[in-house]
């Protein structure tokens, strides 16, 4: 089983509607992302978490909103979509002082707002 | 604004040749990292550059950090097929922000 779990894999949506994205993990860290790719672009953060009270804004995170439920769980919601974020999201995770500060992420999450 | 510009962007090479993939940051950061991504797939966490001078070798990989000139290399030498993908530099700023470059998709041929 991977350590870092995105659900759904692939979600299809209509515009303005709500939809969520949820990431576990099983590695033990304090820290979690979320992230957004787009083609042709790297990953750009949308939001940050170093721990269950710790909230932080990324570069975009204009039309997003997220949720840090216990350690292990991250989600990211897009309140009402809109078709620029079609995009593939990534989850991510850290801890300070593991193998160098190394980031790992999930197997990603297509999303298509049509 | 911090940029973290890879050059090139796409590289098509030859297998059993050599080649520099180029990552310049406009921020101090002591810490960069590179990742290999298939298409389609998540990112594989390849190297992790802690200081000045860091130098990390893995098969036909190498990476080094210079900070003061805040650039970044891969070396891929006599590459093979299964080298091809893309690949980021990404630069850790204010305590685990990770901004990305845009990526380097490298294609080798026989």
């Amino acid at each position: 089983d991977a350590d870092v779990t995105q659900t759904p894999r692939n979600r299809i949506t209509k515009t303005g509607k709500r939809i969520m994205l949820e990431c576990s993990q099983t590695k033990g860290h304090d820290r979690m992302y979320w992230y957004r790719q787009d083609p042709g672009l790297g990953l750009r953060l949308i939001y940050y978490s170093f721990d269950v009270k710790d909230i932080n804004k990324g570069e975009i995170s204009d039309g997003y909103s997220v949720s840090r439920q216990a350690q292990a769980k991250f989600s990211l919601s897009l309140e009402s979509a809109i078709p620029n974020q079609t995009a593939l999201y990534f989850c991510a995770t850290s801890q300070p002082g593991d193998s160098g500060n190394t980031i790992y992420f999930g197997e990603g999450s297509w999303l298509t707002v049509v | 604004e911090l940029k973290v510009e890879q050059n090139p962007l796409f590289l098509s090479m030859q297998e059993g040749k050599n080649y520099t993939i180029y990552c310049n940051y406009s921020t101090t950061s002591d810490r960069l990292y590179w990742y290999r991504q298939d298409p389609g797939k998540s990112l594989e966490s390849l190297f992790v550059l802690l200081s000045n001078g860091a130098v990390k070798q893995e098969g036909r990989l190498m990476a080094s950090l210079d900070t003061k000139a805040r650039l970044s290399t891969l070396h891929i030498t006599a590459a093979v097929h299964d080298l091809s993908a893309t690949y980021f530099c990404a630069v850790l700023i204010y305590t685990d922000k990770l901004i990305f470059g845009t990526g380097t998709r490298l294609q080798v041929f026989p």
